[in-house]
């Protein structure tokens, strides 16, 4: 079956362009979250959605940053007036029930590639 | 400071040969801990998970370990395959409902050659 499912793949932009990542989880997943990772590191949470609900947003590194997911689906992380420091991969994961961190398996997209010139 | 530390960073190792990853971990109350592996490019993937009253879990050729009393957890690769070159991460998930519940470790770089 499909998996979790992330557009583009790539995006080059320049600095202070703005920008949209899309992801679309694995059908009937409950839990969505985004993540940062940086070149050589682990993935850091930016943010977490119940169904339509943003729930956590504690990651999220500044207000340029803003995510949503209108319709419980699919979710869009939108970066407003790029910086270089922007410069990472966004990692998407959904898993099925509402409490993604306890015992579920979370599924990872394979991630945008953002590169801010 | 990282609540997550893997080591090594780094390892190169001969197809057929063995090897262990390490994690240690900082994060408190905990739920369980995972082990990952992301291939060059790829998302993450799963390969096991261990709530803090499980010593170890097997995945085919891949062990897991944990000792949370010491708050130290393994991944032994048996046998390794070129199909092995990947990063390993250790995550660790906090005992709470919320978004921010996952921490990552840096992951260690596998390289196995021929």
């Amino acid at each position: 079956g499909a998996g979790v499912s992330q557009s583009p793949r790539y995006k080059v932009a320049k600095r202070g362009q703005d920008v949209a990542l899309r992801c679309d989880p694995i059908s009937g997943h409950v839990s969505l979250f985004w993540y940062q990772q940086a070149l050589g590191q682990g993935p850091e949470f930016l943010t977490y959605f119940q169904n339509e609900a943003q729930l956590d947003k504690s990651g999220l590194p500044s207000d340029r940053f803003f995510a949503e997911r209108p319709e419980g689906s699919v979710s869009t992380l939108k970066i407003q007036r790029t910086q270089q420091e922007d410069s990472a991969v966004y990692l998407c994961a959904s898993s099925l029930g509402r409490g993604g961190g306890r015992g579920e398996t979370q599924y990872f997209g394979p991630g945008t590639r953002l590169l801010v010139l | 400071k990282n609540q997550v530390e893997q080591s090594p960073q780094s390892l190169i190792i001969l197809e057929g040969k063995n090897c262990t990853l390490q994690c240690n971990y900082t994060v408190s109350p905990f739920s369980n801990l995972r082990w990952y592996k992301q291939d060059t490019g790829r998302g993450p993937v799963s390969l096991t998970i261990m709530t803090f009253s499980e010593n170890t879990k097997s995945n085919g050729r891949y062990t897991a370990t944990l000792d949370a009393d010491t708050k130290q957890s393994s991944l032994h690769i048996t046998a390794s395959q070129l199909s092995d070159s990947a990063s390993y991460i250790c995550v660790v998930t906090l005992f709470y409902n919320a978004g921010n519940m996952l921490t990552f470790g840096g992951g260690t770089r596998l390289m196995v050659k021929p």
